[in-house]
Formats: structure tokens, sequence, C-alpha cells
């Protein structure tokens, strides 16, 4: 079965600091790769999607790479602020034609002021 | 325009009860999934459905859960009986049903089965 898995339970930064979350599959390089932001309490939020044929993606202080050999995906917050303070979902597609996605458990990411 | 909306937001029940939770998505999507999300765990599909048509029921527990989607728009998600272990926030997401497109969750429902 297609796994994908994200390392780190909790990551704790500074203010200021670029936070770096790491999201691992594996199998075959899925279609595309979406992150998500979930909050307590509320259902996940769409965030970035990086394809196959694509090394990188930014947008505003997000930034997400797509490393088909090392089967790996990284998600980078730059200047990161309390207001980041989140669980960051990481989801890959699954076969081709059916579009439901696999999500790994998440990293819980605080900001301390 | 408008999220997609669930209802109820809580609900407590015994074991062996049964449950339904309800789902509109935002219009004109013709992808609706519901996931279940235990606690500190990710999302996990349990149905998709394309417009009215089931496409993905694998890790649906056929034996005490339903789903449908009635008309293509509203569907309503169903456990009976429920046991200790369905305890568990359900979410259900929609998607304009084209590839690579981002899936829209609603706030879920929190389900507690004592």
């Amino acid at each position: 079965s297609q796994k994908i898995e994200q390392n780190s339970e909790a990551l704790n930064i500074q203010e200021g600091k670029t936070a770096t979350l790491t999201c691992n599959y594996t199998n075959y390089s899925p279609a595309y790769l979406q992150w998500y932001r979930q909050d307590p309490g509320r259902g996940p939020v769409f965030l970035l999607l990086i394809r196959e044929n694509e090394k990188e993606k930014r947008k505003e202080r997000l930034k997400v790479t797509f490393d088909t050999t090392l089967k790996q995906s990284l998600f980078h917050i730059t200047a990161s602020q309390p207001a980041d303070s989140a669980t960051y979902l990481c989801a890959r597609s699954m076969d081709t034609g059916r579009r439901a996605l696999t999500f790994g458990s998440g990293t819980r990411l605080q900001v301390q002021p | 325009e408008a999220g997609v909306a669930q209802s109820p937001r809580y609900k407590i029940i015994e074991k062996r009860q049964s449950v339904a939770f309800w789902c509109n998505p935002i219009s004109g999507h013709a992808t609706l999934y519901w996931y279940q999300q235990i606690l500190g765990q990710g999302p996990k599909l349990l149905i998709q459905f394309q417009n009215n048509g089931v496409v993905d029921d694998s890790q649906l527990p056929k034996d005490r859960f339903s789903a449908e989607r009635l008309k293509g728009v509203d569907s309503t998600l169903k456990i009976q009986p429920a046991k200790l272990e369905d305890s568990a926030v359900y979410l259900c997401a929609s998607s304009a049903g084209q590839l690579n497109t981002e899936a829209f969750f609603g706030q879920g429902t929190r389900l507690t089965v004592v």
C-alpha cells in the first residue's frame, strides 16, 4: 500500500526562524502532494500543491519541495510567527484516476514568541 | 462562497446505538469525501462519491457504516451499531472533481461513544 509518513510529531521553534517539516512516501511517486494546515477543532485547510514534475513551489512565506529520488517533500515556513502554530498535514494522491488523498499523521508546529 | 457544512458539531452516544451525520458540500462540487480522524492521526478516507456514485469505499466498515449521496448533492454517513473505537472526528470534504484540485473540508463532527 502507498504510505505517507511525517517523521516529527511536534516541532518547536522561535519566532522569526524558518520551520521545516518533512514528509516521506513509499513506493512509486504520487502524481502530486498537498499540504494542509489544521487548527484544533477545525477541518484541514489547503495550503499548497506540488506536482511530481515540479521541484519547488512558493506561496508568500511558504515553500514546498518535491524530491522523487529521496521520496520526500519538505515544507518550509520562513519568518515564522506564533499565528503559524498549528498541525500541518501532508497528503498524497492515490492511484491514477482516483482523487482521494492519503494523509500523514501530521506535525504539530509551535512557534514561540 | 459558502464552505462545506456539517452537522451536528458534537454527538455523544452509547455503544450499540446508531448515529447519522449530514454534509452539504460546496455548490457545484462533484466529488464528496467522508474522512475519519482519530485523535493524533491524520484523516483516513472512508468513502468517496463522484456525483451520486461511489468511487471508493474500500476502507468503509460496511458491516456498521453506510453512506449515501442522494441527487449528487448532500450526503449522510450512518453508523449502526456504534463501537467505542468509532470515537473520532468525522470530516466531510468536497472538491471540484478535476485532477489535482484541492479538497475543501467542513469543521467536522466530533463523535464520542461511551
